[in-house]
């Protein structure tokens, strides 16, 4: 079975700053990996996705991530936020081969600070 | 419109009552999901369908029932409910195998209080 850990439940940060959502991962198959993005009293969106290839992904609103496979860990980073980065940030695992369903880590609450 | 829809947005309820929360679909996906969404613990599965014909338990589904009455709609039952049921519940879908790699496409929630 897969699992998620996100290891900070809240980040707090000054606006434009760099920022860093940890996130590790647990499995023994081959997995794709998932940010998914929770702003206030909305659904999840995709942020973005490592399905192959290139371990650096860039996703929406500048957002980026890291594969790294030893260390089984999928970071996302922004190098300046803006206030409107405001949001719960779920990272989430599945299964390259059988029946793919979506394992969500606990969320990280990102609040910007002006 | 959105593409998955969850009807109702807020519900507030009594313990004992029976509660259902519907979703509908205009993706054209096979496969529908039911989550749960509590702070701190992220979102869990509570049942999931890879066609019309077939419903599986996920990690949490003591409590609830599901029926998948067609292609685009799942609809989550709750037989009598329960405050530690109050919950933010998430219907989603996503592509059929053969393109499916787990990405799930969310419908906007549905809040539910048991009182």
């Amino acid at each position: 079975a897969q699992s998620v850990t996100q290891l900070d439940s809240q980040v707090p940060v000054f606006e434009e700053a760099p920022v860093e959502l940890r996130c590790n991962y647990s499995s023994s198959v081959s997995v794709y990996l998932f940010w998914y993005v929770q702003y206030p009293n909305q659904g999840l969106q995709l942020l973005l996705k490592y399905l192959s290839g290139s371990t650096l992904v860039k996703g929406i609103n500048g957002f980026e991530a890291e594969f790294n496979k030893s260390q089984t860990s999928f970071h996302l980073r922004k190098p300046s936020v803006h206030i409107s980065d405001t949001a719960e940030y779920f990272c989430a695992v599945s299964r390259v081969q059988g029946a793919q369903k979506l394992v969500f880590g606990q969320g990280t609450r990102l609040t910007i600070n002006p | 419109d959105a593409d998955v829809t969850q009807t109702p947005r807020n519900r507030i309820t009594k313990t004992g009552k029976r509660i259902m929360l519907e979703c509908s679909q205009t993706k054209g996906h096979d496969r529908m999901y039911w989550y749960r969404q509590d702070p701190g613990l992220g979102l869990r599965l509570i049942y999931y369908s890879f066609d019309v014909k077939d419903i599986n338990k996920g990690e949490i589904s003591d409590g609830y029932s599901v029926s998948r009455q067609a292609q685009a709609k799942f609809s989550l039952s709750l037989e009598s409910a329960i405050p530690n049921q109050t919950a933010l519940y998430f219907c989603a879908t996503s592509a059929h195998l053969g393109t499916n790699t787990g990405e799930l496409f969310f419908g906007e929630g549905s809040r539910l209080t048991v009182l």
